[in-house]
């Protein structure tokens, strides 16, 4: 099975900082990738598919890239309701489907 | 617009089962499979599995096999979920979503066990 790894675990930010956070898979899943966003006691929220297509009434302030195996989610200016664990997901594209562990975001 | 209602909370003794529902509204049921997704207290998500809703056939995931069955409904566009011989490390939310990747989740089902 794919198995998804994310940098870093934790990170604080303050407002309108850059956030970058990584996410590698442990082979080629070429673009099938998406980032979701978790906010405490919340669903999660769909920010990015195929690895850098925006979901519609997502913020421009979040952008991904990447494929193959190393990919990225950019905050470009954070924002206190940004405040979540993000998380990507391979979905490469038959199953197993697997989660990265989550990287939580908070502001300083 | 599309929807994903999921059944309420449960709490349920260890050993017994639980049966968890998803009733699809606002699109063609068929036309996208039904992932599970499980998230324990403090802990991230973990894939399940997903079933092919036009077959009912079910793909699990490594750690949720033998226990875990998925199922449908199609004349009423429900998926469910089944657990049996339950756990005190089943205690989580379990979601479900359409497709690959998805805006659209269930609000997320808690299922406590305890004695």
């Amino acid at each position: 099975d794919i198995q998804m790894t994310q940098s870093p675990s934790s990170l604080s930010a303050s407002v309108g900082d850059r956030v970058t956070i990584t996410c590698q898979a442990s082979q080629d899943i070429s673009n099938y990738l998406s980032w979701y966003q978790q906010r405490p006691g919340k669903v999660p929220k769909l920010l990015i598919y195929d690895a850098s297509k925006l979901q519609t009434g997502v913020p421009s302030r979040f952008s991904g890239s990447g494929s193959g195996t190393d990919f990225t989610l950019t905050i470009t200016s954070l924002q206190p309701e940004d405040t979540a664990t993000y998380y990507c997901h391979q979905y490469n594209p038959l199953p197993p489907f697997t989660f990265g562990p989550g990287t939580k975001v908070d502001m300083k | 617009q599309v929807q994903l209602l999921q059944s309420g909370s449960e709490l349920k003794k260890p050993g017994a089962s639980v049966k968890v529902s998803c009733k699809a509204s606002g699109y063609s049921f068929t036309s996208l499979n039904i992932n599970w997704v499980r998230q324990a207290p403090g802990q991230g998500l973990e894939w399940m599995g997903w079933i092919n809703t036009n077959t009912g056939d079910p793909t699990y995931a490594q750690g949720f096999t033998g226990r875990f069955v998925f199922s449908l409904d199609t004349s009423v566009s429900t998926a469910y979920l089944q657990i049996s011989s339950l756990k005190a490390d089943d205690t989580a939310v379990y979601y479900c979503l359409r497709g690959h990747y998805d805006t659209y989740w269930g609000q997320g089902t808690l299922v406590t066990v305890s004695s």
